[in-house]
């Protein structure tokens, strides 16, 4: 089955860019969709498409994905950022969502 | 207010069954695909299983295959997940998820809308 890789985690001071990768044989030729995760709280969908927005998620959430890696970019990052991250695609050869395992931003 | 309610989780001794539902409101459920996924305490998200807005196309993890069922009720916007023979490692809180829908009404694959989970905890 597909499987897609995160990094555990990801450091950032405030103001600063992260950029969270996500891992996967041939990914650039599949659609990935982003969630951000805080404590306590369901998933909320950031990215869809690669690079598209969901309406009242900030422009400072961008994403793209080429070749073997899709990328997440979070700009001029907040405090309020800090949260899992987790990203998505549907796998058409197992019928399957996959998700990849995660990766904890930290905002230092 | 668009929303997705879940409910029905609870304590299950190991072998045993539960019926989780999720009420939808805000929108118009039918024309929507819906989802299950799933997160072990302290771990990832995990996709269960998915369901057309028809009820016609179902598909499954294979960890949940043969032992899990989904279907949904459009005259009563509400989706279900019949869980069989329940494993420790089902422990989990359990989602439900509406597929955003983009241009010409095609899903996008992507879930746009959760609701807040219902835990379901299989222990003795």
């Amino acid at each position: 089955s597909y499987v897609l890789t995160q990094p555990p985690s990801v450091s950032v001071a405030p103001g600063k860019t992260a950029r969270i990768t996500c891992g996967g044989n041939n990914i650039g030729s599949k659609s990935v969709h982003w969630y951000q995760q805080k404590p306590g709280q369901a998933p909320v969908l950031v990215i869809y498409y690669d690079s598209d927005r969901p309406s009242g998620i900030p422009e400072r959430f961008s994403g793209s994905n080429s070749g073997n890696t899709a990328t997440l970019t979070i700009s001029r990052v907040e405090a309020g950022d800090e949260a899992d991250y987790y990203c998505q695609v549907w796998d058409s050869s197992s019928e399957n969502w996959v998700f990849g395992g995660g990766t904890k931003l930290t905002v230092l | 207010e668009v929303q997705l309610v879940e409910s029905g989780g609870g304590l299950v001794q190991p072998g045993g069954s539960l019926r989780l539902s999720c009420a939808a409101s805000g929108f118009t459920f039918s024309s929507y695909e819906m989802n299950w996924v799933r997160q072990a305490p302290g771990k990832g998200l995990e996709w269960v299983s998915y369901i057309s807005s028809s009820g016609s196309t179902i598909y499954y993890a294979d960890s949940v295959k043969g032992r899990f069922t989904i279907s949904r009720d459009n005259a009563k916007n509400s989706l279900y997940l019949q869980m069989n023979s329940l494993r420790a490692e089902d422990t989990a809180v359990y989602y439900c998820a509406r597929e955003a829908v983009g241009v010409g009404a095609i899903s996008t694959d992507a879930f746009d809308i959760w609701g807040q989970g219902t835990m379901v905890t299989v222990s003795s």
